[in-house]
Formats: structure tokens, C-alpha cells, sequence
């Protein structure tokens, strides 16, 4: 694809279950940012992959956030046992090294 | 640690005229600084982006200028229109593979 897909675009659940974020990279891309964004708030740094490295995940705020990067592509963020709190838009970006960062359109994320 | 500041939460200006932003940061210079736009509803777009060793870059009606002395970097937009009315966030990268650092951002309005 020409750029940043995040799936899905909409997420309602309840709170205490699990769910799932997808990402798909621009292809190439090197490098994979999560953030999480509340209304009308700045962007929150999740979790930083780069290359083969130990992604920088001193941004997830609790140990139920995790992230995985498969194949140096696809990335998945998932929230397990989610809390009101948790509800926002969670926004990835790819680039090239630490270059221009593409974003996705967002996830918005809503538990009820 | 290195910590972004973006001038005001909000600006508004009178159509035509400039809008000037600003960001400042702490400590270490960084090797380059960004400029990205986003729209209520969307991810970050990237504008600019200025390095170190450059005083100042244009793009139309764009100019972005670094000061390391001053640890500052202003985005200009001249002959300004509603449809710039966005929020524009800074961004930073130190070096070697440290992740990029957002700026909370500033929310324009242009008055027509």
C-alpha cells in the first residue's frame, strides 16, 4: 500500500477484555512508532521499534500494553483486561531511520 | 531528559497575517528538528524538517528557522488562511537510534 494501515478503525469493547491493534508499515520502513492520543491531547510515545534492536518500550504506561513486530513488518498492539482509562486513538507511524514519520489514520479505541 | 515546549496551547490570528510558533527544548541539541500538521480526526502529516548546521528552510508559504543557541526552533506561516487552522507539533531526534520526541503541539486558528 502508499502508506500507514491501521486496523480496525473503530473499537468499542467492554471493559476487562483483551483487544487487538494492527499496523502495516510503509514497506521498507525501518523503523515503527505507537502512540496513544486523548482528545485534545498531545501524542503520548507508546513503544519504538527499529530494525533487528530491542524496541524502546519505556513509554507503555502498564504491563497490561504489549507490542510485537513481526518480520520487521506488521506490528500488533494489544491491550489486555482493558480499562476506561485505556480509551483514546492509538496512532502508528513508520519512517526510514529516524527520518520523516508517516502515520496511520488511528485506531480510536472506546471501552465502555 | 530532553523535554519539548510548544509556545501556547492555542493561537489565533487574523487571516493574512503570519503565524508564528515556537518550540523550545532542554538540554542536548538535537540533530534535527520537524514540523508536522494534523486535522482533528487525523494522524500527524509531516511539513518540514531543519537540521542542526541550518539556520532557516522555506517551503511556500512555510519557513522554519533553528536556533541552537537559543534552543529554539520558530514555524512561520505567512499570508496565512483559514484552511491552515490545524495544530502544529514539533519533533526532535538526538542521535544514533534514539526515538523521535514529540512536542504537545499548538492549535492555530486563522480568523477570517
Amino acid at each position: 500500500g502508499a502508506g500507514v494501515s491501521q486496523s480496525p478503525s473503530n473499537k468499542v469493547t467492554e471493559k476487562g477484555k483483551d483487544v487487538e491493534l494492527r499496523c502495516d508499515p510503509i514497506s521498507g520502513h525501518t523503523a515503527l512508532y505507537w502512540y496513544r492520543q486523548s482528545l485534545g491531547q498531545g501524542l503520548e510515545f507508546l513503544i519504538y521499534f527499529q530494525g533487528n534492536s530491542a524496541p524502546d518500550k519505556s513509554g507503555l504506561p502498564s504491563d497490561r500494553f504489549s507490542a510485537e513486530r513481526t518480520g520487521g513488518s506488521v506490528s500488533t498492539l494489544t491491550i489486555q483486561r482493558t480499562q476506561q482509562e485505556d480509551s483514546a486513538v492509538y496512532l502508528c507511524a513508520s519512517s526510514f531511520g529516524k527520518n520523516i514519520q508517516y502515520f496511520g489514520a488511528g485506531t480510536r479505541l472506546s471501552v465502555l | 531528559s530532553q523535554k519539548i515546549e510548544q509556545n501556547s496551547e492555542a493561537l489565533n490570528i487574523q487571516e493574512g497575517k503570519t503565524a508564528t510558533l515556537t518550540c523550545n527544548y532542554t538540554n542536548y541539541s538535537p540533530a534535527y528538528l520537524q514540523w508536522y500538521r494534523q486535522d482533528p480526526g487525523r494522524g500527524p502529516v509531516f511539513l518540514l524538517l531543519i537540521r542542526e548546521n541550518e539556520k532557516e528552510k522555506r517551503k511556500e508559504r512555510l519557513k522554519v528557522t533553528f536556533d541552537t543557541t537559543l534552543k529554539q526552533s520558530l514555524f512561520h506561516i505567512t499570508a496565512s488562511q483559514p484552511a491552515d487552522s490545524a495544530t502544529y507539533l514539533c519533533a526532535l531526534a538526538l542521535g544514533g537510534d534514539d526515538k523521535i520526541i514529540f512536542g504537545k503541539g499548538t492549535r492555530l486558528h486563522i480568523l477570517p
